[in-house]
């Protein structure tokens, strides 16, 4: 059991738009940014998401995040076939002093 | 380019003890607080341990307090976790990754721990 709180599964049409939440505490996503990482299978976490709705270089704007309260969550718009992967949002925990993740969302593109 | 290349992975029997390394390149190593996470087959990302640019200081994830040692030698522009009282459940693939928010990941080396 993680500490943060996503759905294991969602899933979308080629061009449709998703959205992973991500459920924390006043300890965590409450008063500390939140990041989302991409896990394409085989490879690698890649962070796709910091400071809460950061793009890295080279990611997509098709992809957004935001934070509100305790709760965070990521859209991806206009779903590709390339999207298909594990993403995992992750937060420092003021009380456990540590980063602390969510269970991971498995994106499947039908 | 940044790189990070874990090393070191492999089976050992419960109980025992084994050292990871991290080798860094293409940025200046001791600005960066480094990390390891670890990610146990099909499951999800956990962070384990994280260490400052000068190792002066150091932070651990509850599960592995007391067993696992962080260190870095900013000369090699290297990482070490050194794991001992190893138990099944530690089984995973360990990555390093460069903070302050986990920007880049090595390939990740894995470890078994089974008898």
């Amino acid at each position: 059991q993680s500490v943060l709180t996503q759905p294991p599964s969602a899933s979308g049409t080629p061009g449709q738009r998703v959205t992973i939440s991500c459920a924390g505490s006043s300890s965590n996503i409450g008063s500390n940014i939140v990041n989302w990482y991409q896990q394409l299978p085989g490879t690698a976490p890649k962070l796709l998401m910091h400071i809460n709705n950061q793009r890295p270089s080279g990611v997509p704007d098709r992809f957004s995040g935001s934070k509100s309260g305790t709760s965070a969550s990521l859209a991806i718009s206009g779903l590709q076939s390339e999207d298909e992967a594990d993403y995992y949002c992750a937060a420092w925990d003021d009380s456990l002093n540590g980063w602390v993740f969510g269970g991971g969302t498995k994106l499947t593109v039908l | 380019e940044v790189q990070l290349v874990e090393s070191g992975g492999g089976l050992v029997q419960p109980g025992g003890s084994l050292r990871l390394s991290c080798a860094a390149s293409g940025f200046t190593f001791n600005n960066y607080w480094m990390h390891w996470l670890r990610q146990a087959p099909g499951k999800g990302l956990v962070w384990v341990s994280g260490i400052n640019g000068d190792g002066s200081s150091t932070s651990y994830a509850d599960s592995v307090k007391g067993r696992f040692t962080f260190s870095r030698d900013n000369a090699k522009d290297t990482l070490y976790l050194q794991m001992s009282s190893l138990r099944a459940e530690d089984t995973a693939v360990y990555y390093c990754a460069r903070g302050p928010v986990f920007d880049s990941w090595g390939q990740g080396t894995l470890v078994t721990v089974s008898s």
